[in-house]
């Protein structure tokens, strides 16, 4: 079974700060990661993926990414906050297994606040 | 670029009735899914479908039923709603499993309440 742990339901950083939002996942197999964003009244939008090419992956808006396997992450950073980042940010695992192949499995979503 | 569309954004219901919520994808997408989020919990998989007339139970089925007569469609069915199932709804594509990397594509939700 698979599963991911996002740490911190809340995150607030002022803008221009670093932004971590953090992600832990369990596979017994390689996994295939995401970082989904979602803006108010919006569906999910994907940042990045993960498919088991370079451990450092680069999104959209500035973030990225870096697979860590020693230590079953995958936290998701951006150098300089902007307003414009607030929203909830979900990380979801999927491994490549029978009959749960073409599922995702979500964590419980960071809600990250940009003080000005 | 990958369109799925949820055909409510806002939807209010009584209890009991029967609802369904539609979801329409562009891209031929083989594989559809249904989630319902709630605060602190995620998104939680209700129902998927991998082709036409095939559907999987996801991790709480509960309550629902799901029918895909069409490759682009994926209804999902309240068969008697209930308080408990005001939720925001997000449908979901993927293309065939042979390209298991590739992400989910997601509609914009319909926020369902059930008064």
């Amino acid at each position: 079974a698979q599963s991911v742990t996002q740490l911190g339901s809340h995150v607030s950083v002022s803008e221009g700060a670093l932004v971590l939002l953090r992600c832990n996942y369990s596979s017994s197999v390689p996994p295939y990661l995401f970082w989904y964003v979602q803006y108010p009244n919006q569906g999910l939008q994907l940042l990045l993926k993960y498919t088991s090419a370079a451990t450092l992956v680069k999104g959209i808006n500035g973030f990225e990414a870096e697979f860590k396997k020693s230590e079953t992450s995958f936290h998701l950073t951006k150098p300089s906050a902007h307003m414009s980042d607030a929203a909830e940010y979900f990380c979801a695992v999927r491994t490549p297994a029978s009959g749960s192949a073409r599922q995702l499995t979500f964590g419980s979503g960071t809600q990250l606040t940009v003080l000005p | 670029d990958v369109k799925v569309t949820q055909s409510s954004r806002y939807l209010v219901k009584r209890t009991g009735e029967k609802v369904f919520l539609e979801c329409v994808q562009d891209m031929d997408h083989e594989n559809m899914f249904w989630y319902r989020q709630d605060p602190g919990l995620g998104l939680r998989l209700i129902y998927f479908s991998y082709d036409v007339k095939m559907k999987e139970k996801g991790d709480i089925p509960e309550g629902y039923s799901v029918s895909r007569e069409k490759k682009e469609r994926f209804s999902l069915i309240l068969e008697s709603a209930s308080t408990n199932q005001t939720s925001m709804y997000l449908c979901a594509s993927t293309p065939p499993e042979g390209r298991r990397n590739q992400p989910q594509h997601f509609g914009d939700g319909t926020r369902l309440s059930i008064l």
